[in-house]
């Protein structure tokens, strides 16, 4: 089965930056790759998905790449802002047989004013 | 549009107790998910319905069962609460059938439960 790695450690940056998420995957390339960002205490909302045909994929301050020769996605936010500040998380096939999406433990951004 | 719509909030029992956490989308969303988000754990799939009228297992099914009422509604039921049990469960629903992993998913603020 699949298995998703995010880096468990909180990202800091100072406001402006551009932060760059990690997430790395075993096994099998998946056809797509979702980016969802949580917020304490809410469940986590959709950013962007990527195709595995796709290298990158933009949504205003938002950038994902998918390179599936080395098993991994980066999500970048440029110009980031304190509002930028939650949980971001990867999810795609498990490849288990089983259908839905499988997600990653996420990683914490904290941007700094 | 209130989305996907989660009851209870917030739930304390006591070992070997049931309940049902109630989930319900409006709309029109043909896929329906349980996920529970433990910390450091990420969120991890208990049961889906692909469609109205069937159910699969997830990851993680063991003492729980789940009812697709129709469309709309989507119902996790603990039958015999134990203290592993104790997480945030998350209801989510996406457009198509068959859970297809194209699809995006939308989630809604969760149930915090705790097992004593």
């Amino acid at each position: 089965s699949q298995k998703i790695e995010q880096n468990s450690e909180a990202l800091n940056i100072q406001e402006g930056k551009t932060a760059t998420l990690t997430c790395n995957y075993t096994n099998y390339s998946p056809a797509y790759l979702q980016w969802y960002r949580q917020d304490p205490g809410r469940g986590p909302v959709f950013l962007l998905l990527i195709r595995e045909n796709e290298k990158e994929k933009r949504k205003e301050r938002l950038k994902v790449t998918f390179d599936t020769t080395l098993k991994q996605s980066l999500f970048h936010i440029t110009a980031s802002q304190p509002a930028d500040s939650a949980t971001y998380l990867c999810a795609l096939d498990p490849f288990t047989g089983r259908r839905a999406l499988t997600f990653g433990s996420g990683t914490r951004l904290q941007v700094q004013p | 549009n209130a989305g996907v719509t989660q009851t209870p909030k917030f739930q304390v029992l006591k070992t070997g107790q049931s309940m049902t956490l109630q989930c319900a989308q409006d709309m029109n969303h043909n896929s329906m998910y349980w996920y529970r988000q433990d910390p450091g754990m990420g969120l991890r799939l208990i049961y889906y319905s692909a469609s109205e009228g069937t159910t699969d297992k997830g990851e993680v099914p063991n003492g729980y069962n789940v009812s697709r009422l129709n469309k709309r509604e989507f119902s996790l039921r603990l039958e015999s609460a134990a203290p592993s049990q104790t997480s945030v469960y998350f209801c989510a629903s996406s457009e198509g059938q068959g859970a297809a992993t194209n699809e995006k998913l939308f989630f809604g603020s969760g149930t915090q439960l705790s097992v004593l």
